[in-house]
């Protein structure tokens, strides 16, 4: 079965210095992963996507992320914090069903606070 | 503009009472999701719908229900069986295989 772990619920950073959310997966199949962002009410916004293409994945905003098979990791980075980066993110992973329905497994998500 | 809508944004509703929440998408999307969120934790899939006249349970089902009469509408109601509706509701569609796309939410409050 499918599953994914944030392994920290809450970071937070400093403005100007750099982010690292970690994620570890698994899965029985060669995965597809996604990290989400959702600022308060707010919905989710897709920020990428990993695919089996190139392991190096970038998104919007700044933020990219890196699949490593071995460690089952799809941790999430940005070099430099923005004040705007406040936000919940998600990491998930894709379960493929039947007739192309993606089932989406979530993590519990990590409450990143940036700091002036 | 393409995007999805939920409304209303915020609703408040008594206990005992069912209550219909919107969804609509004009990105012309076959699958159509719901999900709902709690404090502190991940989404958790309450029904999903691949085509129209056809829709499947997800995890947590017992006490809402769903139709999709149209392609682009997928409405969810809560009804007075769901023991703990108090909750923040997200819509999604996607296309076939590929990521889904989250409408901004329904705040739903039952006193």
């Amino acid at each position: 079965a499918q599953s994914v772990t944030q392994l920290d619920s809450h970071v937070s950073v400093s403005e100007g210095t750099p982010v690292l959310l970690r994620c570890n997966y698994s899965s029985s199949y060669s995965p597809s992963l996604f990290w989400y962002v959702q600022h308060p009410n707010k919905g989710l916004q897709l920020l990428l996507k990993y695919t089996s293409a190139a392991t190096l994945v970038k998104g919007i905003n700044g933020f990219e992320a890196e699949f490593k098979k071995s460690e089952t990791s799809f941790h999430l980075t940005k070099p430099s914090a923005h004040m705007s980066d406040a936000a919940e993110y998600f990491c998930v992973v894709s379960d493929p069903g039947s007739g192309g329905y993606n089932k989406l497994i979530f993590g519990a998500g990590t409450r990143l606070a940036v700091h002036p | 503009d393409g995007g999805i809508t939920q409304s209303p944004k915020y609703l408040f509703r008594k206990e005992g009472q069912n209550v219909t929440l919107s969804c609509e998408q004009n990105l012309n999307h076959d699958a159509m999701y719901w999900y709902r969120q709690d404090p502190g934790q991940g989404l958790r899939l309450i029904y999903y719908s691949q085509i129209v006249n056809d829709f499947q349970k997800g995890d947590i089902a017992e006490g809402y229900s769903v139709s999709r009469e149209k392609k682009e509408s997928f409405p969810l109601t809560v009804t007075s069986a769901q023991k703990n509706p108090t909750a923040f509701y997200l819509c999604a569609s996607s296309s076939r295989g590929y990521e889904q796309y989250f409408g901004p939410g329904t705040r739903l409050t039952v006193t």
